[in-house]
């Protein structure tokens, strides 16, 4: 099973509110990701977490705030976003968050901020 | 560097091959992978190859690495419409502490029946 799952497939809230995005694997990873993709362009990193510790944050606005409750959990709390954060939110798993390793994504998280 | 590029648009018969290519610049890559991302989907991985083989096949999916020109490639054989997606390559690095892959812009692949 290389399955990670991601809810809701779809989200839209307004710039006062405060949503999360959940993200679960059950394939026995350590290491999880949040990555952003916008519209025709590649995913990019925002933050990973190996062992449940944020171990990279790259530079993501404190709006964004990600938690790991426990190995299989990975969230991301939404709070006072953009217009221009609106984007399809990927989370990827893999074994111990070592270089070289596979990284398997979920089907994202279209989030749309008005 | 870590740019990995790609061309942006392929356009194809049904049944007929598909090559992709993509270029990256840092020699110290380790793997690289292939992805493929329908619409509004996220992201599969199709395959990948280790930075010391030379070509990978699985099933219809041929990956051929030139580590000299730094170039690979992704052939589809009799390629179907079902195939038609962005398909991103992608690059982990060995020698970073970045725990993360690089993508490659996409090319869109559009399969004419």
């Amino acid at each position: 099973d290389t399955e990670v799952t991601q809810t809701p497939k779809h989200l839209v809230m307004g710039m006062t509110n405060k949503k999360s995005l959940k993200c679960e694997q059950h394939m026995g990873h350590r290491a999880m990701y949040w990555y952003k993709q916008k519209a025709k362009k590649p995913p990019e990193l925002m933050f990973v977490y190996s062992y449940e510790k944020l171990s990279i944050n790259e530079s993501v606005p404190s709006r964004f705030s990600p938690e790991c409750p426990n190995s299989s959990l990975l969230n991301l709390h939404l709070h006072a976003l953009q217009p221009e954060d609106s984007a399809l939110y990927l989370c990827a798993s893999s074994q111990r968050g070592g270089n070289g390793e596979t990284q398997y994504f979920g089907p994202g998280t279209r989030l749309l901020v008005l | 560097g870590e740019d990995v590029e790609q061309s942006l648009f392929l356009s194809v018969r049904e049944g007929d091959s598909s090559v992709i290519n993509c270029t990256y610049t840092d020699s110290s890559s380790t793997y690289l992978y292939w992805y493929k991302q329908e619409p509004g989907a996220g992201l599969q991985l199709l395959t990948y190859i280790f930075s010391n083989m030379d070509m990978k096949q699985d099933q219809r999916l041929t990956v051929l690495l030139n580590k000299k020109d730094k170039h690979l490639s992704l052939r589809i054989a009799d390629t179907q419409t079902g195939d038609s997606a962005i398909y991103f390559c992608a690059e982990s690095l060995m020698d970073t502490g970045r725990r993360a892959l690089t993508f490659g812009s996409g090319t869109r692949l559009q399969v004419q029946p």
